[in-house]
């Protein structure tokens, strides 16, 4: 979908480092969600949110951090602390309510040099 | 904790063959079960899905089942071809009604 980007489409992180992935939607959408994607594994939730100001962790969030300051903007900042943080990462985001379809962004590969 | 089982983790398949990828679900307050398709490097699509107060739903070659008591739901895709080859993920509400569960995935290959 278009409508939702996510920058950059690859990144690298060096030991010790905090790095940011940018997430963007122009859907009007209310919630927004991270996963992360390793091989044979799925998507894993990190975190999601529902309305601005308010996140919640998902399954994985140690070693994560997410702001929600804008309806259209989710950073996900991946810290020091991700002590494995090698994976393919996808944003998405639904209209509110129960079962809303999720669109997904084109994901950003993040690897440690 | 809610989880979703899916399988087989691959399939593969003729050209022109039917293929069916099953999903398991933990939580029966689960409503709503999507399945995204994922070709490789790209991002999951959604391409078709199920609410609980249906019990089929078809879409031209793709149909998904859904067996609410027996807590599982299958997608099936009919008349195969190469370009249905990629990933699979059955997904399902969670409790909450928050937040979808995926399954591990169905790599999917379609030989011509």
């Amino acid at each position: 979908d278009g409508g939702i980007t996510q920058s950059p489409k690859y990144l690298f992180r060096k030991e010790g480092q905090n790095v940011t992935l940018s997430c963007e939607q122009n859907l009007n959408h209310d919630a927004m969600y991270w996963y992360r994607q390793d091989p044979g594994q799925g998507l894993r939730l990190i975190y999601y949110s529902q309305i601005v100001n308010d996140f919640q962790k998902g399954d994985i969030a140690e070693g994560y951090s997410v702001s929600r300051e804008k309806k259209e903007s989710f950073p996900l900042t991946v810290t020091s602390a991700q002590k494995n943080p090698t994976a393919f990462y996808l944003c998405a985001s639904s209209n509110q309510g129960t079962g809303r379809p999720q669109h997904f962004g084109d994901g950003t590969r993040l690897s440690i040099l | 904790g809610e989880n979703v089982e899916q399988h087989p983790s691959t399939l593969s398949v003729q050209e022109g063959d039917s293929a069916v990828i099953k999903c398991t679900y933990s939580d029966s307050a689960s409503n709503y079960f999507p399945w995204y398709k994922q070709e490789l490097g790209k991002r999951p699509q959604l391409i078709i899905d199920i609410r609980s107060n249906v019990g089929e739903k078809k879409d031209q070659r793709i149909a998904v089942t859904l067996n609410k008591t027996a807590k599982h739901f299958s997608l099936h895709i009919t008349e195969t071809q190469p370009e249905d080859s990629a990933v699979y993920f059955c997904a399902a509400l969670n409790q909450a009604g928050t937040a979808l569960i995926f399954g591990k995935g169905t790599t999917l290959s379609v030989s011509s």
